[in-house]
């Protein structure tokens, strides 16, 4: 069964830092890109980013390029997000995702973790 | 960027009924379509992928339609269980972007 479970949503302050964390397992993780995906309260579903399968290519959204960086640890079947210069806005749920197919759909998700950015 | 535009925002709707929901792209994203499902407090479930395919588990009353810019999601025959806020995506370019989601209500 696949499993994400993500992890390190905290209170953070504006201009703060956080490290996301997600580990995987069920499947080969070092065979899929993932990906990113959040949703602020009451709010609907924004892609963030996505790591290659072997963390060569990766993608932002501009909302955070620059701010956030993914990455990967194929050894420990983990996916990560850094992120700084945090703002209020960046405040939602942080959804890890695994992609497969041809066209890319995300067909697990995990529970999410919190961020809230907040003074 | 495509910009998905879901249509109706909202849809009130009966057990048994059968209904749509549409989602257009600002630009072709030919079939790199797909369709989620998301209950209050759970993460989002995918549903359609590849405009029209069926994910594996997902009941048949569920279909999709459609290519290029118009796509339809239609849910046959109503159940208790269908009443949750859906969404479109497309995956042809980053950024992947998701239309801002149809929440069906029990009427």
């Amino acid at each position: 069964e696949v499993q994400l479970v993500e992890s390190g949503g905290v209170v953070v302050q504006p201009g703060g830092s956080l490290r996301l964390s997600c580990a995987a397992s069920g499947f080969s993780f070092d065979d899929y890109t993932m990906h990113w995906v959040r949703q602020a309260p009451g709010k609907g579903l924004e892609w963030v980013s996505f790591i290659s399968w072997d963390g060569v290519s990766t993608y932002y959204a501009d909302s955070v390029k620059g701010r956030f960086t993914i990455s990967r640890d194929n050894s420990k079947d983990s996916l990560y997000l850094q992120m700084n210069s945090l703002r209020t806005e960046d405040s939602a749920l942080y959804y890890c995702v695994k992609e497969e197919g041809m066209t890319y759909e995300f067909d697990h998700w995990g529970q999410g973790t919190l961020v809230t950015v907040s003074s | 960027d495509i910009q998905m535009t879901q249509s109706p925002s909202s849809l009130s709707a009966s057990v048994g009924d059968r209904v749509t929901i549409t989602c257009r792209a600002s630009q072709s994203s030919t079939f790199y379509l797909n369709w989620y499902q998301q209950k209050p407090g759970k993460a989002p479930k995918l549903l359609i992928y590849a405009a029209s395919s069926l994910q594996s588990g997902v009941p048949s009353r569920f279909s999709g339609s459609g290519s290029g810019t118009d796509f339809t999601l239609t849910i046959s025959n109503l159940q208790p269980e269908d009443f949750a806020t859906y969404y479109c995506q497309q995956t042809y370019t980053t950024p992947y972007t998701f239309g801002q989601g149809t929440k069906l209500e029990i009427k």
